[in-house]
């Protein structure tokens, strides 16, 4: 079945530092590839997202790009800022449905 | 545009007790979810709906746990009898119908019922 692995554990950095997060995954056919953020007391909202082979998704500063031969979606931002700290999850769905399989999260800790 | 609701916000009962949670998805979108969070287990989808039919419900931990959907717009969560180990917080999420050569849809969600049995 479909299935999203993230990196151990919390990450913790400096303002102005540059945050990668790993996201791999399994997936049959051709998955849909998210990465939504929760910013404490709230629900998860999408961040960015792509739907197929080498697309790059964007937003807010974030990248993430889609690459199929090595099966991962690592989420990327060049320049923290305090206000970045939040959770991140990784997730995908199946082509033509909207069931979401998500990854484990990983608390993003930026210090001023 | 109002957002998914969800009430209450904080539940705080007594283990044995009947708890139920409500969802008010967004107008307009047809499929529903119910997700539990905990820091041991991380998010876990218990149920989810299409057009108000229970789709999934695979992960319902158990016969305590039954949700329903009785019309578009409203989804319930009930826990009888609540149990300390199913303090966690329970998030309801809503996504539009998958239109033709739309290949996903997103899923949005509401803020959360954080549930506490003592």
């Amino acid at each position: 079945g479909n299935s999203v692995t993230q990196m151990e554990g919390p990450v913790t950095l400096s303002e102005e530092a540059f945050l990668t997060i790993n996201c791999t995954y399994t997936a049959t056919g051709y998955p849909s590839l998210f990465w939504y953020v929760q910013y404490p007391g709230e629900g998860l909202q999408l961040l960015l997202k792509a739907t197929k082979a080498d697309d790059k998704g964007s937003n807010k500063g974030f990248e993430a790009t889609y690459r199929k031969e090595t099966t991962s979606f690592h989420l990327e931002k060049g320049s923290v800022q305090v206000s970045d700290s939040a959770v991140y999850f990784c997730a995908l769905t199946g082509y033509g449905n909207n069931r979401l399989a998500f990854g484990k999260g990983n608390q993003v800790v930026v210090i001023p | 545009d109002a957002g998914v609701i969800q009430s209450p916000r904080h539940e705080v009962t007594e283990m044995g007790q009947e708890v139920t949670l409500r969802c008010k998805p967004i107008s307009g979108h047809n499929s529903l979810f119910w997700y539990r969070q905990t820091m041991m287990r991380g998010l876990e989808l218990l149920i989810y709906f299409n057009n108000n039919v229970p789709i999934d419900d695979s992960g319902m931990p158990e016969d305590r746990f039954s949700a329903k959907m009785p019309n578009a717009s409203f989804s319930t969560l009930k826990i009888q009898p609540s149990e300390p180990r199913d303090s966690a917080v329970y998030f309801c999420a809503s996504s539009p119908r998958l239109a033709g050569g739309n290949p996903y849809n997103e899923q949005f969600f509401g803020p959360g019922t954080r549930l506490t049995v003592l």
